[in-house]
């Protein structure tokens, strides 16, 4: 079964509002999680690093304070798109490290859409 | 920095034929190695991985062998079945053993199989 949990997977809001998605892993403790965005017949895009207990690591060319992440406890790591655009409509991944198994796990993704 | 070069897709296939997906890599040392698959609507599910040189992954049929010498990671499937149908990314992440590195990935390969 899942070891990732995201959640909503699908989500439509207006234009301005915000949207938090949560990503859990649900039977180890994660210290690092990742934030993914992937377009449509595209790859994935690393939006930031999450770690727990600190600020957000993120990536070149993508705002923080547009795309808020919090990790404040070790299974869970939020993402919140504030004042949401259509052009913030796309599908959002979280991954999660495992470091006893030094595997990556991956939500099963958010699909949203602003109207 | 690290990069991974995977087969340009879309790729179709007939059910029961051959499956040849490249990669190739380019990082320091010897990074790990992985195969994700990502059905439709779905997040990426990790399909084999392979951590150190020659060692050879394997899952459902599919198997990809990690290839120092060449920096390829290609997977293969001797007999695809429409299920298969989805898209593949190849990706690797940096060692380093217990700490949490981030995956590069590939562009992804879709594979259509018909019946």
């Amino acid at each position: 079964g899942a070891v990732v949990s995201q959640h909503p997977s699908r989500v439509i809001c207006k234009s301005g509002t915000s949207v938090k998605i949560e990503c859990r892993s649900l039977d180890f403790q994660a210290t690092t999680m990742f934030w993914y965005r992937q377009f449509p017949k595209k790859s994935l895009m690393l939006m930031a690093t999450s770690n727990e207990g600190s600020k957000a690591t993120y990536e070149q060319g993508v705002e923080k304070d547009k795309f808020l992440i919090n990790h404040a406890s070790l299974t869970l790591s939020t993402l919140t798109v504030t004042s949401a655009h259509p052009e913030d409509s796309s599908f959002y991944i979280c991954s999660a490290f495992d470091v006893d198994r030094r595997s990556f796990d991956f939500g099963q993704g958010t699909r949203l859409t602003v109207v | 920095g690290d990069s991974v070069t995977q087969m340009e897709g879309p790729v179709t296939l007939s059910e029961e034929a051959f499956l040849t997906i490249n990669c190739t890599y380019t990082a320091t040392g010897y990074p790990s190695l992985f195969w994700y698959v990502q059905y439709p609507g779905e997040g990426l599910q990790l399909l084999l991985k392979a951590t150190k040189a020659d060692d050879k992954g394997s899952n459902k049929g599919f198997e990809a062998t990690y290839r120092k010498e060449t920096t390829s990671f290609h997977l293969e499937k001797g007999s695809v079945q429409v299920s298969d149908s989805a898209v593949y990314f190849c990706a690797l992440s940096p060692p380093g053993p217990g700490s949490a590195r981030q995956l590069t990935f590939g562009s992804g390969t879709q594979l259509t199989v018909l019946p």
